[in-house]
Parts: structure tokens; sequence; C-alpha cells
């Protein structure tokens, strides 16, 4: 089993969709939960992240944690055309090691 | 401008070569880490360094080597060893050993294409 599973779609929406991404992991020694972004044939970007269970929002996006299930999610609400792209949530401890899930693929079609 | 450099963009390999990917950082970050990337697999991690003079198997080692005679350089060779060696190539770096997001916030470069001929 991998210590972080992400469904890798693709996932396909129209513009002005919201949408919901989903990540679970393992290993309860995790306390760092982030969502990066990845255009096409480019390195990933951080776009959100979370240390504790709850939600952490930032204009269009929520980050969401639930530690006693061991749920990552991200929201995206009033999707545009411009957020298609690959979504890799990611895990980490103290020292600085991340697990990345396998990524989504996000389509917004106008 | 802090930042990540991978050389080169697009890398091609015959059968049995080896090759080294360049990996070069001015953000003064002490770890780095070499991450594959393949379609439906997300990122594994080949090999990280936490300081200087050290490094680390990651998940996926085999058929790579990596060295780490300065801060800010951390080469990849992918050597005749690893079979399957068609992928995109990630650097990034972190800087632990602090509180909060300073210590996990990874900075990626943009990535080595690497194909076998």
């Amino acid at each position: 089993q991998k210590e972080v599973e992400q469904d890798p779609g693709p996932l396909s929406v129209p513009e002005g969709a919201i949408v919901s991404l989903n990540c679970t992991y393992s290993n309860s020694a995790f306390q760092y939960f982030m969502w990066y972004r990845q255009y096409s044939r480019k390195g990933p970007e951080l776009l959100m992240y979370t240390y504790s269970s709850g939600n952490k929002e930032d204009g269009r996006f929520t980050a969401q944690v639930d530690k006693s299930s061991k749920y990552i999610s991200l929201f995206i609400r009033d999707s545009q055309p411009s957020d298609s792209a690959t979504y890799l949530c990611a895990t980490g401890t103290s020292y600085g090691k991340l697990t990345f899930g396998q990524g989504t693929i996000l389509t917004v079609h106008p | 401008d802090g930042g990540i450099t991978q050389s080169p963009k697009y890398l091609f390999r015959k059968e049995g070569q080896n090759v080294t990917l360049s990996c070069e950082q001015n953000l003064n970050h002490d770890a780095m880490y070499w991450y594959r990337q393949d379609p439906g697999q997300g990122l594994r991690l080949i090999y990280y360094s936490q300081i200087v003079n050290d490094f680390q198997k990651g998940d996926i080692a085999e058929g790579y080597s990596v060295s780490r005679e300065k801060k800010e350089s951390f080469p990849l060779t992918v050597t005749s060893a690893q079979k399957n060696p068609t992928a995109f190539y990630l650097c990034a770096s972190t800087q632990p050993g602090g509180t909060g997001l300073g210590e996990t916030e990874a900075f990626f470069g943009q990535g080595t294409r690497l194909t076998v001929v």
C-alpha cells in the first residue's frame, strides 16, 4: 500500500464548477499537508499548506485535513480554465522529506 | 532571483550510456532532493541530501548515483544499470530545521525530460 493515495483522474469540469480533489494517507507521523500545482512540462509549485486538522482558505482554494480519518482535500470554487493542471497532494515530517500522491489531472473547459 | 536550475531541459540517452543531470540552487538551502515522475505514478524519491557530503537513498535509488560536494549543487547520474530511465526528473530543495512551512516547502526546478533512444 502506498503511503499517500490519490485518484489520478483525469477530471474534467465546466468553467465555474466546484472541484473536489482528495487524498488519503497511512502514516500517522505525517505532520504537514500540502497541495502542489503542476502545469504541463513544468516543476510543481506550492499551492496550499496546512499543519493541523481543519480548513484553510486562500481565495478560491480551500484545503481541508482530517487527521482522524487520514483524509486530505482541496476544493476549488468557481474553477477557471487557468486552473487546468495536475494537482499533487504531499505530506511531510519535521525533517523536510515529502511523500507525494500520484497527482490528479484536472481540465476546466470554457 | 533565487531558485533552482536544472539542465538540460531535454536529454537523450543511448542504451548502456551513463548520463548526468545537473541541479543548482541559490536559495542557500541545506536539503536537496531528486524525484522521478512517470504518468500515473506521482513523484517518487530517488535520493536526498540533508547536508553537504552526505546523501541518502530514497525509494527508487537503484541505477542512480548522486554527489553533494557543494551546498548549491546536487547532480544525478543515471547509470546503465537503470533499465527504464525514460521519465521526467525533478530536483527540489528545502530548508529543514526550522518550524512550520519553512522546513517543508519544497522548491522545484523546471525538470529534465530524459528519453532513451
